[in-house]
């Protein structure tokens, strides 16, 4: 039981590049979330899906596109990274209905953008 | 939109020391409350978790508190010891939607 496992941990990127962030989890959880934690900033919500073929707005979703096609994956992308877009991007992932409702987190991917 | 604080952002105290760590929220609808234990370069751990049915939840030293009325959680720490270490962030559920506090960074030193 691996938990919630993101891929890759370290990525360097140019202004315009794009790239793919991978989040997997073995828990059957429904409910998934992409966030990114920058200094003084705390963890700010960037999409969310609630099961297999669904997504939604987070806080911050400008510059960010993702997919759940599978009820175990859920893919962020970054079409044209920009600047802004270096942070540290955390995965997360929780079942439903009582303690289920714990939110287990990936250990996260640092992107540098130049 | 909720909205959630953590004070004080840093706080150093002797081993064996207790201690409380504060979380404020603004909207009272809240679903449930979570507190995670962050270390440098790692991701977030879950601690404990409140339903807003609940008042507090017990985990051997952590004992974490909800009042929805006033909009406040804490999260006490008893015999605090040096691998307490970390940052501590309790976030607020409501509407598919989780928020974070900034965290507060605990040193304990021996």
């Amino acid at each position: 039981n691996a938990g919630v496992t993101q891929t890759p941990k370290f990525r360097v990127l140019k202004t315009g590049q794009s790239m793919t962030l991978l989040c997997a989890q073995d828990m059957n959880h429904e409910y998934m979330y992409w966030y990114r934690q920058d200094p003084g900033m705390g963890l700010r919500l960037i999409h969310y899906s609630v099961g297999e073929g669904t997504t939604a707005k987070g806080e911050v979703p400008d510059g960010y596109n993702v997919s759940r096609l599978k009820k175990q994956n859920f893919l962020l992308g970054l079409e044209s990274a920009a600047p802004s877009q270096t942070s540290v991007y955390f995965c997360a992932s929780r079942g439903t209905g009582g303690l289920n409702e714990k939110l287990f987190f990936g250990s996260g991917t640092q992107l540098s953008v130049l | 939109k909720q909205e959630v604080t953590q004070i004080p952002a840093a706080l150093s105290v002797p081993e064996g020391e207790n201690l409380v760590l504060n979380c404020s929220f603004t909207d009272s609808a809240i679903y449930n409350l979570q507190w995670f234990r962050q270390d440098p370069g790692k991701g977030l751990t879950s601690l404990l978790l409140i339903q807003s049915s609940q008042r507090e939840q017990t985990s051997g030293r952590l004992n974490a508190s909800l009042d929805k009325s006033s909009g406040r959680s804490t999260l006490y720490i008893a015999a605090s010891q040096p691998g307490d270490s970390a940052t501590y962030l309790c976030a607020g559920y409501n509407n598919n939607d989780m928020r974070f506090g900034a965290g507060t960074r605990l040193t304990v030193k021996p």
